[in-house]
């Protein structure tokens, strides 16, 4: 399986920029997405592709990356944005990052 | 617009089955492969495996090999997953998903409780 890695964490205060990183064990190409995840509710999607931004998701979001590391920013960060994001590839199967709680401070 | 409409909570007991649907609307059923995932509380996403509901092929992930069965009935536009043999392990949120590589559309998910 490929894993992907996450940082568990983040504090930042509304205005930030932010960035989440995803490592992948092994290279992914660019076939890397992110989602984002609020408590009882589905994922949504916002990046695919690496860098293709979804329909309907605000340019505040931003994706970049390929092979094994691939970063999601937000910029600037608001109150709404406190979520789980996760990274999944879609290169070998399909598997998802641990996930990484974004708090505001 | 897409819709997947997921069936109810279930509460089953140690052992037992369940199966749960997920109702397609807003686009060709058979269009796409529907994928099913599981999700544990506090936990990240699994991916279980996937129907294409056209012909029926299925492909699982390993781990749940032999755990799952997926069928899908074009008539009615639902997919189904049946989860056998459960344990706590078991217990969980679980996703119906349709996309390419990546998953643009969910249902709301189901969560399965297994207690005695």
């Amino acid at each position: 399986d490929t894993v992907l890695t996450q940082s568990p964490t983040l504090a930042v205060s509304p205005g930030e920029r932010i960035t989440i990183s995803c490592r992948a064990s092994e290279s992914v190409h660019t076939r890397m997405h992110w989602y984002q995840q609020k408590p009882g509710q589905q994922p949504k999607l916002l990046i695919y592709g690496a860098s293709y931004l979804e329909s309907g998701v605000p340019a505040r979001f931003s994706g970049s990356g390929s092979g094994t590391d691939f970063t999601l920013t937000i910029d600037p960060v608001e109150a709404t944005d406190t979520a789980t994001y996760f990274c999944q590839q879609s290169w070998n199967d399909w598997t998802f990052g641990g996930g990484t709680k974004l708090e505001l401070k | 617009q897409v819709q997947l409409q997921q069936s109810g909570a279930e509460l089953v007991k140690p052992g037992s089955s369940v199966k749960i649907s997920c109702k397609a609307s807003g686009y060709r059923f058979t269009s796409y492969d529907m994928h099913w995932l599981k999700q544990q509380p506090g936990n990240g996403l699994e991916w279980i495996g996937w129907i294409s509901p056209g012909n029926g092929k299925t492909k699982y992930n390993q781990k749940f090999n032999g755990k799952a069965i997926f069928t899908a009935d074009k008539s009615s536009s639902t997919a189904y997953m049946q989860f056998s043999s459960l344990t706590s392990e078991d217990s969980a949120v679980y996703f119906c998903a349709i996309g390419g590589g990546n998953f643009d559309h969910w249902g709301q998910g189901v969560m399965v409780t297994v207690s005695s």
